[in-house]
């Protein structure tokens, strides 16, 4: 069974709209991040939460909201969609914050604005 | 500025070779390291962490980690068609959860 789920796996979008992607994880991990993997760009961190606070924020832009309802969610909210924004979107977590700590990917999320 | 710098670009190896992938940091703040590799189509997985300078082997799989020159290795030897994929040199500090990557390594092992 997948520990991390991202859903939905593929996602096209129009330019100026607003999607939510989510991400749960299932390995009971108190530490999730956000990355971005596009081809102009190698993987590249955007946000890290350790027991829900927000600890690292790496997004020049506030169109990108981490949401975290949950321990084990953390959902990415992107708002006012640009083609630039079209990317795979992975979410991870980590036992602990920091450290020595192994971060877990999960398979990501295809996003498309067109 | 890029902090992790891999290369070669791309590898091609015969089944049965070895496969080495180079990676170099610009930060001394960086402790640990790790090697990722994916698949098509897939998230990344860790594939092995190294902290401590020298070797550190796992079966077929050894890296090298030298922290005077921020300089981290992977060797694969009798490599296996499974093993085609693109490998990801990461690296983080001690304060910071964030992982920094490389562009990545796209090896290609040849039936």
């Amino acid at each position: 069974d997948p520990k991390i789920i991202q859903k939905p796996k593929y996602l096209v979008a129009v330019t100026g709209s607003e999607k939510i992607l989510i991400c749960e994880q299932y390995l009971g991990h108190n530490a999730m991040y956000w990355y971005r993997q596009s081809a102009k760009k190698p993987l590249e961190f955007m946000f890290s939460y350790s027991y829900q606070k927000l600890m690292d924020n790496q997004t020049a832009s506030s169109r990108f909201q981490p949401q975290s309802s949950k321990k084990n969610h953390l959902d990415l909210q992107i708002t006012a969609l640009k083609p630039d924004d079209s990317a795979t979107y992975f979410c991870a977590s980590s036992q602990v914050f920091g450290g020595s700590y192994e971060q877990y990917f999960g398979p990501g999320t295809r996003l498309t604005v067109l | 500025q890029q902090k992790v710098q891999q290369s070669p670009e791309s590898l091609s190896v015969p089944e049965g070779g070895m496969a080495s992938l180079n990676c170099t940091s610009s930060d001394r703040n960086f402790q640990y390291f790790w090697w990722y590799r994916q698949h098509s189509g897939e998230g990344p997985k860790a594939l092995m962490s190294i902290f401590s300078d020298g070797d550190k082997k796992e079966g077929r799989f050894t890296a090298h980690l030298n922290k005077a020159s921020l300089h981290v290795s992977l060797h694969i030897r009798d490599s296996q068609p499974s093993d085609s994929a693109l490998y990801f040199c990461a690296a983080r500090g001690s304060a910071l959860g964030r992982l920094h990557f490389g562009a990545g390594t796209q090896l290609i092992v040849i039936p």
